[in-house]
């Protein structure tokens, strides 16, 4: 059964200052990692796929990499309107349409 | 503005009412998921269909009605539901492909359900 855990729960930070979420997995056989950002109220906003360990991803201020056991979402110089649920999920072989995701962390960045 | 368009963003039942959820998506893609998010809890799938094929979560309660009549179109039928399945109900879209590499599922942007 595949199994997604992201820590920290919930994180404040000030306006940039960087830091990173983490997302631990383990799956069958990767398909893919996923990052998702979800705003209150609204659905999960499609950020980066990695598909392989050692993989890096870039997004203006966000970052993901991916090892055989963990994914990081590095975030530099956070600006408020980063504050939002951040989603990491993975997709496996024995599970290939469908997603598991972890329970996310809550991000605020205070001005 | 998503490519998956959900109606309504918000609904009120009866725990004795029938109503559905409609989901709609301009991707060209071809399968549609069901997931629900309630408080704290992770993403949950509910039902897939890809490639006409119908694919569903085996605890989810038969008072969930999924149907697809097309590759565009997913609804989700509502009957006699209790209070704890309120949560915000998200479709979301894909491009079911064979091959190593993950497909990347779009959501739409929920209905909000509350039953009272």
């Amino acid at each position: 059964e595949d199994q997604v855990t992201q820590s920290p729960e919930a994180l404040r930070l000030q306006e940039g200052e960087s830091s990173s979420l983490n997302c631990s997995y383990t799956v069958s056989g990767l398909r893919g990692l996923f990052w998702y950002r979800q705003d209150p109220g609204k659905g999960p906003e499609f950020l980066f796929t990695l598909y392989s360990a050692g993989e890096e991803k870039e997004k203006e201020r966000l970052k993901a990499t991916l090892t055989k056991k963990e994914s990081f979402l590095h975030i530099t110089a956070p600006k408020p309107e980063d504050s939002a649920t951040y989603l990491c999920a993975v997709q496996s072989s024995g599970s290939a349409r469908q997603l598991t995701f972890g329970s996310g962390t809550q991000l605020t960045v205070l001005p | 503005e998503t490519g998956v368009t959900q109606t309504p963003r918000h609904l009120v039942m009866g725990m004795t009412n029938k109503k559905s959820l409609k989901c709609e998506q301009h991707l060209g893609h071809n399968a549609m998921y069901w997931y629900k998010q309630s408080a704290k809890k992770p993403l949950e799938l509910m039902f897939v269909y890809s490639l006409e094929e119908r694919v569903e979560n085996n605890s989810v309660p038969s008072r969930f009605s999924p149907e697809c009549p097309n590759s565009s179109h997913l609804f989700l039928h509502l009957h006699t539901l209790q209070p704890e399945d309120s949560a915000l109900y998200l479709c979301a879209s894909s491009q079911a492909r064979t091959g190593r590499s993950g497909n990347t599922i779009y959501f739409g942007e929920g209905s909000w359900l509350t039953v009272v």
